[in-house]
């Protein structure tokens, strides 16, 4: 099962920063938080990903908790494209060489409207 | 550079056949994640292969195998086609070298069994 809380829906305006919650209250301390989106029909586009400490990308900003057990994606200026399903996952380390599975959960899908 | 590539794009196949998917990872990723997606099942991983070995498998039938070539491209078959195999097919990639990094993905094979 997937180890994240998500809602399932949300709209945002055109130009508003999206703000989109996940909650991961079981995460062990080196397991990483990573956030992908999927437009309808195409594979995943990772958007960002972090350990504890807050991190910024050209797409989006990633809070994380200081607890660890909750986080914020923020697109700082939606657009129409950005309308897809937002996946928040939390990475399963094996180390080994292993890159892990990613268990994703049902999603947030996001509509961005004029 | 280049993304992950799959090959083919779409396919049609009868139950009863078997099917086999192609993927290049990223130049320089050694280690390859299928996914399966379905409307039901959402995202569910598959199995993943680094340096030419399986080192994680998700709970699949021993129908649907996989392969990793010495040059990181690899394959995966579904023998025995059912109709709930019909499915879009995900690979991913990544350098594999440690649980932090990002894991891309390609744009999937859509698989319908008729």
């Amino acid at each position: 099962d997937a180890k994240t809380t998500q809602p399932t829906s949300m709209d945002c305006a055109e130009g508003r920063a999206a703000n989109l919650p996940c909650n991961h209250s079981t995460i062990s301390g080196n397991e990483y938080v990573y956030w992908y989106r999927q437009i309808h029909s195409q594979g995943p586009q990772y958007i960002i990903h972090g350990l504890k400490n807050n991190e910024t990308n050209e797409m989006a900003s990633l809070i994380i908790t200081e607890d660890r057990k909750s986080s914020t994606l923020i697109l700082p200026h939606a657009t129409l494209r950005d309308t897809a399903v937002y996946y928040c996952i939390v990475r399963v380390a094996l180390g080994g060489g292993s890159q892990g599975n990613l268990i994703f959960g049902k999603g947030t899908k996001l509509s961005v409207k004029p | 550079k280049a993304g992950v590539t799959q090959t083919p794009r779409y396919l049609i196949k009868t139950r009863g056949q078997q099917v086999t998917l192609s993927c290049s990872p990223i130049s320089g990723h050694r280690s390859v994640s299928w996914y399966q997606q379905t409307p039901g099942q959402g995202l569910q991983f598959l199995f993943e292969y680094f340096s030419e070995t399986q080192r994680n498998k998700g709970n699949f039938p021993g129908r649907f195998s996989g392969r990793q070539f010495s040059n990181s491209r690899s394959e995966m078959n579904v023998s025995t086609l059912e109709l709930g195999d019909s499915a879009l097919y995900l690979c991913a990639s990544s350098s594999g070298q440690y649980s932090g990094n990002t894991i891309y993905f390609g744009e999937g094979s859509w698989l319908t069994v008729v």
